[in-house]
């Protein structure tokens, strides 16, 4: 079964600094991963997706991450933190809900919470 | 991508009774998927509703407790039945519009309190 990883529960990083969130993943496939972020009462925002090519995604707000095979990572960065970065974080990967349909379902990691210090 | 209206956006609702949850999206999709998270918790997958067929439900979920309707592509309700402290989360609607390749996108959720 999928799984996803996110080892850190809390980070708290200082505003300027570089941030990297780290996410593990379990599939057998070639993985659908996602970043979402939850910012306190509200939804979840999608940061950027990898699906395939070039490994290294681009998202929103100057968020990037890796997919490394080898690994089984999909690391989320940033280079210089914002106080109005401090959110919950998740990590999600696809899994295929029905079959012949191409649709999934997401599984999310337990989430990581940035905190940002001035 | 779509735009997900989610209501109510909190309650609170005494043990036992029931509440009804409403996901409206500004356009068609096949897909419809409820998620609960409960207090400091991560997102779990409730059911996933597809537009006239049963929804089907993970395990943990039965449809007693958590009925889930879907009459058209842009509207789906989820209720929680005979509810008790336990069941005090956030519940969020999320679509898929073209098998992920949008992304899911998230309605805002619904902070259930159940004294």
């Amino acid at each position: 079964a999928q799984s996803v990883t996110q080892p850190d529960i809390h980070i708290t990083v200082s505003e300027g600094a570089s941030l990297e969130l780290r996410c593990n993943y379990s599939y057998g496939a070639t993985p659908y991963l996602f970043w979402y972020v939850q910012s306190p009462g509200q939804g979840l925002q999608l940061l950027l997706k990898y699906f395939s090519g070039d490994t290294l995604v681009q998202g929103i707000k100057g968020f990037e991450a890796e997919f490394k095979r080898s690994q089984s990572s999909f690391n989320l960065r940033k280079p210089s933190v914002h106080w109005s970065d401090a959110a919950e974080y998740f990590c999600a990967v696809g899994a295929r809900v029905l079959m012949n349909t191409g649709f999934q379902k997401l599984v999310f990691g337990t989430g990581t919470r940035l905190l940002v210090s001035p | 991508s779509a735009v997900i209206s989610q209501k109510p956006s909190r309650d609170i609702c005494q043990r036992g009774t029931s509440l009804t949850i409403q996901c409206q999206v500004d356009s068609q999709v096949t897909m419809m998927f409820w998620y609960r998270q409960q207090p400091g918790q991560s997102l779990t997958l409730i059911a996933t509703a597809n537009q006239g067929s049963e929804a089907t439900y993970e395990s943990g979920f039965v449809i007693d407790k958590f009925p889930i309707s879907r009459p058209n592509l842009t509207f789906s309700t989820l209720t929680v039945s005979n509810m008790s402290p336990e069941d005090s989360s956030i519940y969020l609607c999320s679509v898929d519009k073209q098998q992920g390749y949008d992304g899911y996108t998230f309605g805002s959720g619904t902070r259930l309190t159940v004294v």
